[in-house]
C-alpha cells in the first residue's frame, strides 16, 4: 500500500534551534495538510496545499512557522525559533481534492523542545 | 462555522462489551461523514464513511449510520476487543472543500 512518509519521526532539540519536518506524500495526490497534536488542542490543522499551492495557513503561528513544497513529492514544515511550547506530534497528511476521498495520513514527527 | 462534536473520553469498557461513541455536526448542505481512528505512535487512518444521509458505513465490525434529522453520525461496535483500543476522531468532508473538520477525538480503552 502507498504511504505518507515523514522524516523524522523522533526530533529533541534546544529552545532557539531550527527544526525542518519533511513529508512525503502518496504518489498522484494533489493536497497536503500539516496537522499538529497536542493533549491539550487535540488536532489543529496548521497548514495546507494543492497542487503545490498554498492555501491556508491560518493555523500556523507565522512568525516562526513556515511551511514550502519546493516539488510535488516533497512537503517542508520549518519551525525557526523552536519554543518548548511547540513541542507536539506533527503529522502530514495527503489526498486528492476532487470526491470525497479520505485524507492518508503519515506516522508523525514527534518533536521535543527543551 | 462547520463543526464536530463527539463524547468526551476516555470510554473505558470490558472486552465483548457494546460500544457507542456519539458524534454530532453542524453544517450547512450536505457533508460526508467519516469515523477515523488512531492506535498508539501512528497517524489517523479512515474506519469507515458515509455520504448521504441514511447510509450506513461500516468497517471491522464497527457501524455508523448517517442520520440527518438528527445530524449525528454515532460509532457503533457490538462486542470490543482490546486491540480496538485506540483513539476514534469522527470528522465531515464537504463538497468542493479541501479541508476535514474533526471532532476532538474520543480515547477508548478496552480492559481485557
Amino acid at each position: 500500500d502507498a504511504r505518507v512518509t515523514q522524516t523524522p519521526r523522533h526530533k529533541v532539540t534546544e529552545m532557539g534551534q531550527e527544526v525542518t519536518m519533511r513529508c512525503q506524500p502518496i504518489l498522484g495526490h494533489n493536497t497536503v495538510f500539516w496537522y499538529r497534536q497536542t493533549m491539550m488542542q487535540g488536532l489543529e490543522l496548521l497548514a495546507y496545499f494543492r497542487n503545490r499551492a498554498p492555501l491556508d495557513d491560518s493555523g500556523m503561528p507565522k512568525d516562526r512557522f513556515s511551511a514550502e513544497m519546493p516539488d510535488a513529492t516533497l512537503a517542508t514544515l520549518k519551525i525557526q525559533p523552536s519554543e518548548p511550547r511547540d513541542s507536539a506530534v506533527y503529522f502530514c497528511a495527503s489526498g486528492f481534492d476532487r470526491g470525497n476521498q479520505p485524507q492518508h495520513f503519515g506516522d508523525g514527527t514527534r518533536l521535543s523542545i527543551l | 462555522g462547520d463543526s464536530v462534536t463527539q463524547m468526551e473520553g476516555p470510554v473505558t469498557l470490558s472486552e465483548e462489551a457494546f460500544l457507542t461513541i456519539n458524534c454530532t455536526y453542524t453544517a450547512t448542505g450536505y457533508p460526508s461523514l467519516f469515523w477515523y481512528v488512531q492506535y498508539p505512535g501512528e497517524g489517523l487512518q479512515l474506519l469507515l464513511k458515509a455520504t448521504k444521509a441514511d447510509d450506513k458505513g461500516s468497517n471491522k465490525g464497527f457501524e455508523a449510520t448517517y442520520r440527518k434529522e438528527t445530524t449525528s453520525f454515532h460509532l457503533e461496535k457490538g462486542s470490543v476487543q482490546v486491540s480496538d483500543s485506540a483513539v476514534y476522531f469522527c470528522a465531515l468532508w464537504k463538497n468542493r472543500d479541501d479541508k476535514i473538520i474533526f471532532g476532538k477525538g474520543t480515547r477508548l480503552h478496552i480492559l481485557p
